[in-house]
């Protein structure tokens, strides 16, 4: 069984710039999350992808978009970045029809904004 | 909406000891509740869950959990923790209903095992 994947591991930007982040689901999810993790903070919920439609959204600006691909991989857009977009992002995969909430996440991608 | 509160940043305790680590929630709707750990520089891993049932739950590397509906808390506990549990850990809640499955985290508590 293949675990979450999510590349690149780290990324260093500067302000203004657009940023491009991508992760693998784990075999048989067919639902996507995106959550950013700020430095000392939890976990804050981005958007979700489910049949290759966003259906569920955060407080984040919409400059934060997303794609979810038919074989259920997820990209995460982030446009015109800001020095406060610096954190780890982490994808997370499920099942819509499996365990409630139980969410497979990958390692991240740490962006840090200059 | 959903909010989570853990009030102890940081946990130091001695190897062997006994921990708690403290959560509590606020939601105006029923929820399921997760306890998750971060190992340095590694994402998230679910180290339990309560659903229904039980309100005990037990789960991986010797953790506990009880889920107290009146108070609105899920604590952690660990009989004798190890070394190996020096990680972050964070409780979340998610809606029971709902489209999309949106997971509020709280903070986090950093439990440091001490030798």
């Amino acid at each position: 069984e293949t675990g979450v994947t999510q590349s690149p591991t780290h990324l260093i930007k500067t302000r203004g710039q657009q940023v491009t982040l991508r992760c693998s689901s784990q075999s048989g999810h067919n639902t996507v999350s995106w959550y950013q993790q700020a430095l000392g903070q939890g976990p804050q919920f981005i958007f979700q992808y489910y049949r290759e439609e966003e259906n569920g959204r955060g407080n984040f600006p919409p400059r934060f978009s997303g794609l979810q691909f038919p074989n259920y991989s997820s990209e995460l857009n982030v446009n015109a970045l800001e020095l406060d977009d610096s954190a780890l992002y982490l994808c997370a995969s499920s099942s819509f029809s499996g365990v409630a909430g139980e969410l497979f996440f990958g390692e991240g991608s740490r962006l840090t904004v200059l | 909406a959903q909010s989570v509160t853990q009030l102890d940043s940081q946990v130091p305790v001695f190897e062997e000891a006994p921990v708690e680590l403290r959560c509590n929630y606020s939601s105006s709707v029923s929820v399921y509740l997760f306890w998750y750990v971060q190992y340095p520089n590694q994402g998230l891993q679910l180290l339990l869950k309560y659903l229904s049932g039980s309100t005990l739950v037990k789960g991986i590397n010797g953790f506990e959990a009880e889920f107290n509906k009146s108070q609105t808390s899920f604590h952690l506990r660990k009989p004798s923790v190890h070394i190996s549990d020096t990680a972050e850990y964070f409780c979340a809640v998610r809606p029971i209903s709902g489209g999309y499955q949106k997971v509020t985290f709280g903070t986090g508590t950093k439990l440091q095992v001490i030798p």
